[in-house]
């Protein structure tokens, strides 16, 4: 299958910092990717669909100017948590869609996020 | 928010048992139906991507079926493994878009 990086895979930050996740896809090229979000015991939630070349999507509920999203090539796309806050801690999952006769999306392993 | 319901929620079998679980999701504008593997600290493993109603796909031990009139999707596991161990999430696409609406996943525990 498909692979797809995310880096980092952890990262603890004090409130009112910046954090940037990193999801790549390594062996195809990725038009869309997509950004997650899993709080405990609950399903992976879908935040913003990521497109190359264009603005990214939200979905209801999420703040742009909070969680910025950049896909600036075929293969990388970042999400910048701005100005964290404790209740910004959480798992962020992202994956790419990689088009062809079954159509899908590959996921990186996620990263976990501890404000402090 | 489109409600996708796996059930159950955890389940715990011996090595060489085959077990199943269910995914529930809303049967109107479906267009597709996804499973996904997930072992922990790893990615989520794409195992099928179904369409069609009435399709039935397998892998392995692991098989799905497909049954959009009713919004469900079955997964079968035959002969567990300790290595089947991991959640396993269902996921389905609506006809408008691509993104992924997911269930909260079965966690299953094979033990030797």
């Amino acid at each position: 299958g498909a692979v797809v990086s995310q880096h980092p895979s952890w990262v603890i930050c004090k409130s009112g910092t910046s954090v940037k996740i990193e999801c790549r896809s390594l062996d195809f090229q990725a038009t869309t990717m997509f950004w997650y979000r899993q709080f405990p015991k609950q399903s992976l939630m879908l935040m913003a669909t990521s497109n190359e070349g264009s603005k990214a999507t939200y979905e209801q509920g999420v703040e742009k100017d909070k969680f910025l999203i950049n896909h600036a090539s075929l293969t990388l796309s970042t999400l910048t948590v701005t100005s964290a806050h404790p209740e910004d801690s959480s798992f962020y999952i992202c994956s790419a869609r990689r088009l062809g006769p079954q159509e899908t999306q590959y996921f990186g392993p996620g990263t976990r996020l501890l404000v402090l | 928010i489109l409600n996708v319901e796996q059930s159950p929620q955890s389940l715990h079998v011996q090595e060489g048992d085959s077990t199943n679980f269910t995914c529930s999701f809303p049967s109107s504008n479906f267009y597709a139906l996804h499973w996904y593997r997930w072992e922990t600290a790893k990615s989520p493993e794409a195992l099928f991507v179904m369409t069609l109603n009435g399709d039935e796909k397998k892998k392995g031990r692991i098989s799905a079926t497909l049954n959009t009139k009713e919004g469900y999707s079955y997964l079968y596991i035959k002969g567990s493994q300790p290595e089947d161990s991991a959640t396993y999430l269902c996921a389905f696409i609506l006809d408008s878009g691509y993104a992924l609406n997911f269930g909260k996943g079965t966690s299953l525990l094979v033990t030797p």
